[in-house]
């Protein structure tokens, strides 16, 4: 079937306005990752969802940040109060389940350009 | 503290020349190292996977090497073309669960 799909794939806003981009993994895939990658820079961990586990929020960068994860699959993520800083693209993916320690290819959404002005 | 470095500046080399390209980390043991390659506005896409056991793992012109006591991966691309041009980015597991820590990449440029 299809891809990872993210939306928008480009979102210009004022400082100080609220975001939520949102993330469409791979049917079947229980594990749900975001990333942002500034320019010249490499990709940033922000939050990871496996299955019906307690998310991994470790790397999200302040408490403006959040997302959610409903019914397993879409998820949305959620950027309060934009400052300039939070400019960047914002890339989702998607993979199975570990198995062991075997790990696992994740396949990348085409991302979502933020810019705040 | 931890750090997985690629060389920051680009690899220029000729069309058909072998292409090799560096990850080396610190202050991590990963049981396994991945190569993406990411185009200009686009996501990463996988290209191979390599466990702390495997020496070295192939698949067509590309091989990618893992060398868990200098604490590298290599990455080489046989018989470069102008459609290998690219972003490469090496990511290691860490942590718990499925979560990748990536470098900044290599951007490489094969000319005619």
């Amino acid at each position: 079937g299809a891809g990872v799909s993210q939306s928008p794939s480009n979102k210009v806003t004022e400082k100080g306005k609220d975001v939520e981009l949102r993330c469409d993994p791979i049917s079947g895939h229980t594990a749900l990752y975001w990333y942002r990658q500034s320019l010249g820079q490499g990709l940033e961990f922000l939050i990871y969802f496996q299955g019906n586990s307690a998310p991994d929020k470790s790397g999200l960068p302040s408490d403006r940040f959040s997302a959610e994860r409903t019914g397993g699959s879409v998820s949305t993520l959620t950027i309060q109060r934009t400052q300039q800083e939070d400019s960047a693209v914002y890339l989702c993916a998607s993979s199975l389940a570990l198995q062991g320690m075997g790990g696992n290819e994740q396949f990348f959404g085409p991302g979502t350009r933020l810019t705040v002005l | 503290s931890q750090k997985i470095e690629q060389n920051s500046e680009a690899l220029n080399i000729q069309e058909g020349k072998t292409a090799t390209l560096t990850c080396n980390y610190t202050n991590y043991s990963p049981a396994y190292l991945q190569w993406y390659r990411q185009d200009p506005g686009r996501g990463p896409v996988f290209l191979l996977l390599i466990r702390e056991n495997e020496k070295e793992k192939r698949k067509e012109r590309l091989k990618v090497t893992f060398d868990t006591t200098l604490k590298q991966s290599l990455f080489h691309i046989t018989a470069s073309q102008p459609a290998d041009s690219a972003t490469y980015l090496c990511a290691l597991f860490t942590g718990g669960g499925n979560k990748l820590t990536f470098g900044t990449g290599t951007q490489l440029k094969v000319e005619l």
